[in-house]
């Protein structure tokens, strides 16, 4: 049972637009979200989060927006750099686990992207 | 610098071998994480600890065990390996509390292949 769903596997943008990837969930528990890029025998890295007590949070070149009621989240990269190709993977985490307790990531499936010169 | 060491980073057992994967934190993190990453599947989490002797079953557990004896120290063990844990394996380690991307550190990740 997948509780974050990355339904893009794979996504091709010219450099210099815009890369669009989308993450959906489906726990109503989870409160707050990460975006995490990998390179291949690397491990991931930290990219940009938010709270469920926000709609966007933004970074750079980095934002992400959160539909709550959609239980979606996007992350937008404005403008892509063909060294932004890497796999993107969203993460999500609830309030059951703070408090003294383990703050247990649960990620997606990932999504390879392809920044084209 | 913080550092999450994952002391093999490739290695190749044969079918029925016991493995053992090695994790070594030196922030003195309560909390540590074993992940195996494949293509299509994304990130899901084996095992994990909040403390020492402390360990909690992920979502795929089966054919897995750990040991946390100390703090900076976390194990993951393959009693018998098998061809479908061919797979990279990811290590973590975090503060209790409140998280925060900042505050979860990853290893560099450890390819097994099980022949």
């Amino acid at each position: 049972d997948q509780q974050v769903k990355q339904n893009s596997p794979s996504l091709s943008v010219q450099e210099g637009r815009i890369s669009i990837l989308n993450c959906d969930y489906t726990n109503s528990m989870f409160d707050y979200f990460l975006w995490y890029k990998k390179y291949p025998a690397e491990g991931p890295t930290f990219l940009i989060s938010i709270s469920s007590i926000k709609d966007k949070n933004e970074d750079g070149r980095f934002t992400v927006f959160l539909n709550k009621s959609a239980k979606h989240l996007s992350l937008h990269i404005v403008p892509s750099q063909p060294g932004d190709s890497a796999v993107y993977f969203c993460a999500a985490t609830g309030t059951m686990n703070y408090g003294g307790a383990t703050n247990k990531l649960i990620f997606g499936t990932g999504t390879l992207l392809a920044v084209q010169p | 610098d913080v550092k999450v060491t994952q002391s093999s980073r490739y290695l190749v057992k044969r079918t029925g071998e016991k493995v053992f994967l090695e994790c070594v934190q030196d922030m003195d993190h309560e909390n540590m994480f074993w992940y195996r990453q494949d293509p299509g599947l994304g990130l899901r989490l084996i095992y994990f600890s909040y403390d020492v002797k402390m360990k909690e079953k992920g979502d795929i557990p089966e054919g897995y065990s750990v040991s946390r004896e100390k703090k900076e120290r976390f194990s993951l063990i393959l009693e018998s390996a098998s061809t479908n844990q061919t797979s990279m394996y990811l290590c973590a380690s975090t503060v209790p509390g409140t998280p925060s991307g900042n505050t979860i550190y990853f290893g560099e990740g450890s390819w097994l292949t099980v022949v």
